[in-house]
């Protein structure tokens, strides 16, 4: 258990309003991961960071912003939701060294109507 | 660049009858390989991971993936189904110098009794 949480777990958002999720870690890892999961995708990469204040885009970034100002939480902001952001949010660590395994959360379930 | 298919996005088999998942990658430099499970509603979970220190790898549940560079192949394998290993199974890719992992689209795994 790499003690990893995600809130809010479930969410329903209309069109055109911000959406922020919180991803947050109990140990200290460097390295966090924001994926959206959706079918016939798999898992894509949205935005990563490498340390506080830290990150860089991943393949599907549009319409996603993330900070981080302190180790444990990592934020994912959607400006302005829209019904192509409707989807199941991962957050992952990445372990120990560099070529270690990823951990992931339990997911958030959003839904822009 | 970095790439994986996984050849088939559904797999049926027997209850009790031979589990083969199919991962083919792509890297100009060594891989380092993982295969996660999900099961639903859940986040993934490590299966196992190749990070060349033996071409078979073992990992957790009876499953095993064999790292074959001559195929660009990592396909996993269960000698003998159970109805638990109903889920959806992700390969991915890494490798030194990059902080990502690339997925592959999944496979879902159903076993008939």
């Amino acid at each position: 258990d790499a003690g990893i949480t995600q809130s809010p777990r479930h969410k329903v958002t209309e069109t055109g309003t911000p959406v922020t999720l919180r991803c947050h870690q109990t140990e200290n890892h460097r390295y966090m991961y924001w994926y959206r999961q959706d079918p016939g995708h798999g898992l894509r990469l949205i935005h990563y960071s490498y340390g506080v204040k830290d990150t860089d885009k991943g393949e599907v970034s549009d319409g996603y912003s993330v900070s981080r100002s302190k180790t444990e939480d990592f934020l994912l902001t959607l400006e302005s939701a829209t019904s192509s952001q409707t989807s199941v949010y991962f957050c992952a660590i990445r372990m120990g060294t560099e070529l270690s395994e990823q951990y992931f959360g339990p997911g958030t379930r959003l839904t822009v109507t | 660049a970095q790439s994986v298919t996984q050849l088939g996005s559904h797999v049926s088999v027997s209850e009790g009858a031979l589990v083969l998942l199919r991962c083919n990658y792509s890297s100009s430099v060594p891989p380092y390989l993982f295969w996660y499970v999900q099961y639903p509603n859940q986040g993934l979970q490590l299966l196992l991971k190749y990070t060349s220190a033996a071409t078979l790898v073992k990992g957790i549940n009876g499953f095993e993936a064999e790292f074959k560079k001559s195929e660009t192949s990592f396909h996993l394998t269960k000698p003998s189904a159970h109805m638990s290993d109903a889920a959806e199974y992700f390969c991915a890719v890494t490798d030194s110098g990059t902080y990502k992992y690339i997925f592959g689209t999944g496979t879902r795994l159903k076993v008939l009794a």
